[in-house]
């Protein structure tokens, strides 16, 4: 079983959708929890970053943390067909001094106008 | 300004050729990692370097791979004799402290 599990869709949805992607994780030690969207042919972009359990919101976007239950989400309102795209979940601990970042399987998303 | 960046985009080598990938990171940035992804896949840790130190290498999954950063600013990843199982593209991410940092656009790589 992998350390961190995400859907990967795909998921479609129309314009202007609240969409919400989530992933598990096994790891009890990760600390800080991470969104990136990743465009097709691109690296990934950091869109979300949060330390320990609760909500962050910014903009159009709300990624929330529940550490008892191992369990991330982000939360998209107002969808547009620009936020097509594929959005990976990543989560750390602190190891040697570094923040080593363990992926989900990314979840490929498209908004249709 | 400059974000990271990679070449070249992208390579195709034959199997048993070596390959080298370079990573220019931003200015100033202290910390470097390389990921590798697979296709359909989240990308995987490889190694992780602080200056010109490399503190953790424990995701390269052989001993054809090898990185280095000798002077604490670009960084290579090579690999040896390379086999099919290492198509997948090559991402390096840096950061001014010791977090995950900005990503690259990555490099493709293809082993016929």
């Amino acid at each position: 079983q992998k350390e961190v599990e995400q859907d990967p869709g795909p998921l479609s949805v129309p314009e202007g959708a609240i969409v919400s992607l989530n992933c598990t994780y096994s790891n009890s030690a990760f600390q800080y929890f991470m969104w990136y969207r990743q465009y097709s042919r691109k690296g990934p972009e950091l869109l979300m970053y949060t330390y320990s359990s609760g909500n962050k919101e910014d903009g159009r976007f709300t990624a929330q943390v529940d550490k008892s239950s191992k369990y991330i989400s982000l939360f998209i309102r107002d969808s547009q067909p620009s936020d097509s795209a594929t959005y990976l979940c990543a989560m750390s601990e602190i190891i040697q001094g570094a923040q080593k970042l363990v992926f989900g399987q990314g979840t490929r998303l498209t908004i249709n106008p | 300004g400059a974000g990271v960046s990679q070449s070249p985009r992208y390579k195709v080598a034959k199997r048993g050729q070596d390959v080298a990938l370079r990573c220019d990171p931003i200015s100033g940035h202290v910390s470097l990692f390389w990921y590798q992804q697979a296709l359909g896949q989240g990308p995987e840790f490889l190694t992780y370097f602080q200056n010109e130190a490399q503190l953790d290498k424990s995701g390269l999954p052989s001993d054809r791979f090898f990185a280095e950063r000798p002077e604490g600013s670009v960084s290579t990843l090579k690999i040896q004799r390379t086999q099919q199982e290492d198509s997948a593209v090559y991402l390096c991410a840096s950061s001014p402290s010791r977090g995950g940092g900005f990503f690259g656009p990555g490099t493709r790589l293809t082993v016929l």
